[in-house]
């Protein structure tokens, strides 16, 4: 079946400091796949996503690759805040399905 | 304007009782689901209904029920509560596609004393 293995945390970073959460799927044919954040006691928020290979999802200075070769996902930022500190779940749908498969999360930390 | 938007958002209760979530979605989404998330954050999908009607049912037990009286809403009826009940509850809604991002509700803290 379809699943989704990303970094376990936690992770501690500095604030400006670069960030990468690794993310990695198994599926079948060509999954979209997602980044959600989600930070204290509030829902998920869509951060990202990307429909095809190759494509870049971007929003808030976050990025990630649909990298099809490697079937991974990896989310990165170049300078995280302290207003960062959430935690960051990987997904993915099949196509047909809107069945969302989440990874574990990672929960970030940002110090001043 | 609050999209998805669900009640209670904290439900303690004793166990055996029977309990109901509600949620209702403002987007005009056709597609509605409801998640768990356990106390390690882990999300893992329950049911979902597109127009009123059931189109993924995971391995829950029968003891959860949901009902879907339109499209714009979709509630979840919990009988015979366990301890292993406890947990976050978010419900979330899209269009009907899979590359569609699904909105979330805040979730519903539930826990059985």
């Amino acid at each position: 079946g379809n699943s989704v293995t990303q970094m376990e945390g936690p992770v501690t970073l500095s604030e400006e400091a670069f960030l990468t959460i690794n993310c990695t799927y198994t599926a079948t044919g060509y999954p979209s796949l997602f980044w959600y954040v989600q930070y204290p006691g509030e829902g998920l928020q869509l951060l990202l996503k990307a429909t095809k290979a190759d494509d870049k999802g971007s929003n808030k200075g976050f990025e990630a690759t649909y990298r099809k070769e490697t079937t991974s996902f990896h989310l990165e930022k170049g300078s995280v805040q302290v207003s960062d500190s959430a935690v960051y779940f990987c997904a993915l749908t099949q196509g047909g399905s809107e069945k969302l498969v989440f990874g574990k999360g990672t929960k970030l930390t940002v110090n001043p | 304007d609050t999209a998805v938007s669900q009640t209670p958002k904290y439900l303690v209760t004793q166990m055996g009782n029977d309990k109901s979530i509600k949620c209702e979605q403002n987007l005009g989404h056709d597609t509605m689901y409801w998640y768990k998330q356990d106390s390690k954050k882990f999300l893992k999908i329950m049911f979902s209904y597109n127009n009123k009607e059931l189109i993924i049912n995971e391995t829950v037990p029968n003891r959860f029920s949901p009902k879907s009286p339109d499209k714009a809403h979709l509630n979840l009826h919990i009988n015979s509560l366990e301890l292993g009940d406890s947990a976050v509850y978010f419900c979330a809604s899209s269009r009907i596609a899979s590359n569609q991002p699904q909105h979330f509700g805040d979730g519903t803290r539930l826990s059985i004393l």
